[in-house]
């Protein structure tokens, strides 16, 4: 079965960096594209972007260019979600979700778990 | 960036309630529309895509219409485990934006 399970929970300092994975199990990890999505606490479901897991080609959304990475490591079917100089605004649960894309209409039928980044001095 | 908007964002309803949540896009977005149910500390789970198509194992008491820039997702009869926040988001066009929810809990 399709499974994404995504790394443990982080705290860091303001300034500092995390790194974030989302290993993929259960089907052919290139053929389906990546997506994440963050939710600060008590707030809504905001789209980041996606990565194009056969090209490696990141997409980000307005507001996550710059200090956010997407990449890959194919050879363990893992996308990772990399945020640099963070910010106490950043502090939220960040999930990966897969597309599928059904008569040309994408959905996300699987996700990750959610890990939970604190930025906190 | 295409803009959703939900109404109401929030309900309180009684078990057995018929419950009709509505998504609207800024611009049309044919039947990309998908919704979302998300219980507090859990990841969002799919419930209707492409507008009116049933995820396997989700209750036929959801229901999902609507094309262009409106949209409804309808809870039948509303069951102890349905009290959650539900999402609309569109997949039109990147960015794939999310409705700000509406949280239906407890009469």
């Amino acid at each position: 079965q399709v499974q994404l399970v995504q790394s443990g929970s982080e705290l860091k300092k303001p300034g500092a960096s995390v790194k974030v994975s989302c290993r993929a199990s259960g089907y052919i990890f290139s053929t389906y594209a990546m997506n994440w999505v963050r939710q600060a606490p008590g707030q809504g479901l905001e789209y980041m972007g996606w990565i194009n897991t056969n090209t490696g080609n990141p997409t980000y959304a307005q507001g996550f260019t710059g200090r956010f990475v997407f990449s890959l490591d194919t050879s363990v079917s893992t996308a990772y979600l990399q945020i640099d100089s963070l910010e106490a605004e950043d502090t939220a649960v960040y999930y990966c979700a897969r597309s599928t894309v059904v008569r040309e209409v994408a959905h996300f039928g699987y996700w990750g778990q959610g890990t939970l980044v604190t930025v906190s001095s | 960036d295409i803009q959703m908007t939900q109404s109401p964002s929030s309900l309180s309803a009684s078990v057995g309630d018929r419950v009709t949540i509505t998504c609207r896009a800024s611009q049309s977005i044919s039947s990309c529309l998908n919704w979302y149910q998300q219980k507090p500390g859990k990841a969002p789970k799919l419930l209707i895509y492409a507008a009116s198509n049933f995820q396997s194992g989700v209750p036929s008491r959801f229901s999902g219409t609507g094309s262009g820039t409106d949209f409804t997702l309808t809870i039948s009869s509303l069951q102890p485990e349905d009290f959650a926040t539900y999402y609309c988001q569109q997949t039109f066009t990147s960015p794939f934006t999310f409705g700000p929810g509406t949280k239906v809990d407890i009469k």
